[in-house]
């Protein structure tokens, strides 16, 4: 079955304060693996994805197939990133392109 | 560019109303999806579109539900009966499948549907 975990429903951390928020997924393929961050009164958008391999706003994750994970880190977080961020597989053929979602977690920062 | 447009923003209904939401998709977006959002949960797939054809209605509920995209562009989804579980967030997304080596989903505000 097509599946992805995120195990917190919320994560709770100070300002300048690591945060990993953790993804594990299910599926029989090479999937692509996206991270999509809803911010308060905005829509969702997206954050990074796996295929581009780069930072956004400071944040990372790493594709792992063999714990088949796709964790969020940030070495040092901001009351800004404070949002629900949810991890997403989709497949790669034209039929498979929409996204399966995890239940998200919310980050809240705090000072 | 414009984003994803959706309306309404916000509607409330009694069960067994009928109701109906529009999405306007980025321009020359040929790719739309449907998801539905249940509180505390993620979104889910409803149905995906292919300019006017339908790639994916598998997790459409087809008794109730209807969705349609005649010109490729627009596209509305419809709920006849509504019963009280249908109350969430309807998001529609669009995305350019030319641009295959970006596959990047844009999402509109979601209109909140509340059945009394």
């Amino acid at each position: 079955a097509q599946r992805v975990t995120q195990p917190e429903k919320l994560l709770s951390v100070f300002k300048g304060a690591p945060v990993e928020l953790k993804c594990n997924y299910s599926y029989s393929g090479s999937p692509e693996l996206f991270w999509y961050v809803q911010y308060s009164r905005q829509r969702l958008q997206l954050l990074l994805r796996h295929i581009s391999r780069e930072s956004i706003k400071g944040f990372t994750a790493d594709l792992n197939k063999g714990e088949t994970s796709f964790h969020l880190k940030k070495p040092f977080a901001q009351e800004e990133d404070s949002a629900m961020y949810y991890c997403a597989l989709s497949g790669k053929s034209q039929a498979g392109t929409a996204l399966i979602f995890g239940k998200g977690t919310t980050l809240s920062v705090s000072s | 560019e414009a984003g994803v447009a959706q309306s309404p923003r916000y509607k409330i209904i009694e069960k067994r109303q009928s109701v109906a939401f529009w999405c306007n998709p980025i321009s020359g977006h040929a790719t739309l999806y449907w998801y539905q959002q249940i509180l505390g949960q993620g979104p889910k797939l409803l149905i995906q579109f292919q300019n006017n054809g339908v790639v994916d209605d598998s997790q459409l509920p087809k008794d109730r539900f209807s969705a349609e995209r005649l010109k490729g562009v627009d596209s509305t989804l419809k709920i006849q009966p509504a019963k009280l579980e249908d109350s969430a967030v309807y998001l529609c997304a669009s995305r350019d499948p030319h641009r295959a080596s970006y596959n990047e989903q844009f999402f509109g505000p979601g209109t909140r549907l509340t059945v009394l």
